[in-house]
C-alpha cells in the first residue's frame, strides 16, 4: 500500500547531541516531500521541502534533510539539538500526479538538558 | 501580520450538539483545508476548498460540514452524526491547491465532547 512511514514514535536526545528523524515512503514515483514541526498545542510549521534538484535540502531552525531515492527516504537531521527543538515532527508527501498532502504519524522529540 | 486564526482554542460540547469551529485567514490564499489530528496519528483531511463557494470531501468527511462563502473564512461544523468528535482540529491554507503550494497552518482548536 502507498504510505509514508515514520518508524520512530518517540526519540530522546541530550541537548547538543545530533539528531536524525527517519521518514520512508512507498510510492511508485518520487513524491514531493515535506517536514513539518508542531510545538505542543500548536499548529504545524514547515521546516523544509523537496521537489527536485539537490538532494540535500536546508530548512529553517538549522534543520536539513536528505532525499535518497534508492532508500525511498527523506530523513531530517540537525547537528546540535537545542531544548527548544522539543516538539513533534511530521513527514508529509504529495504523491506524484496528485495535489493531496499525506502525513506520517509523527515522531515526538524529547530533549534532555 | 498575515496569518491564520482559529477560534476558540478550546471547546467543550455535550454529546449530540452541533458545534462550529472558526477559521480565518488574511493571506489572500485561495485554498483552505480542515484536518483532524488524533494522538499517535498523522493529520487526516476532512474537507478542502480550492475557491470560494466550492469545497470537496477529504478522507474523513462523514459527520462534518463546511461552507466557503468568503475567501478568508472556512468554518467547520462538527455535527451530531460524527461518532467520535473529540480531537484537535487544524485549519490550513495555501495560495492555490497545487502539489507544490505550501500549506500554512493555524494554531488549532481542541474539541472535547462530554
Amino acid at each position: 500500500a502507498q504510505s509514508v512511514t515514520q518508524p520512530d514514535i518517540h526519540i530522546t536526545v541530550s541537548e547538543g547531541a545530533s539528531l536524525e528523524l527517519r521518514c520512508n515512503y512507498s510510492y511508485g514515483a518520487t513524491p514531493y516531500l515535506f517536514w513539518y514541526v508542531q510545538s505542543p498545542g500548536q499548529g504545524l510549521q514547515l521546516l523544509l521541502k523537496y521537489f527536485s534538484g539537490d538532494t540535500l535540502v536546508q530548512g529553517i531552525k538549522g534543520f536539513e534533510a536528505e532525499f535518497k531515492r534508492s532508500q525511498s527516504s527523506f530523513n531530517l537531521r540537525k547537528p546540535s539539538v537545542h531544548w527548544s527543538d522539543a516538539a513533534e515532527y511530521f513527514c508529509a508527501v504529495v504523491p506524484y500526479n496528485t495535489d493531496k498532502l499525506i502525513f506520517g504519524t509523527g515522531t515526538r522529540l524529547q530533549v534532555f538538558p | 501580520d498575515g496569518g491564520i486564526t482559529q477560534s476558540p482554542k478550546y471547546l467543550f460540547r455535550k454529546e449530540g450538539q452541533n458545534v462550529t469551529l472558526s477559521c480565518e485567514q488574511n493571506l489572500n490564499h485561495d485554498a483552505m483545508y480542515w484536518y483532524r489530528q488524533d494522538p499517535g496519528q498523522g493529520l487526516r483531511l476532512i474537507y478542502y476548498s480550492q475557491i470560494v463557494n466550492d469545497f470537496q470531501k477529504g478522507d474523513i468527511a462523514e459527520g462534518y460540514s463546511v461552507s466557503r462563502e468568503k475567501k478568508e473564512s472556512f468554518p467547520l461544523t462538527v455535527t451530531s452524526a460524527q461518532k467520535n468528535p473529540t480531537a484537535f482540529y487544524l485549519c490550513a491554507s495555501s495560495i492555490a491547491s497545487g502539489a507544490t503550494d505550501t500549506q500554512y497552518f493555524g494554531p488549532g482548536t481542541r474539541l472535547t465532547v462530554l
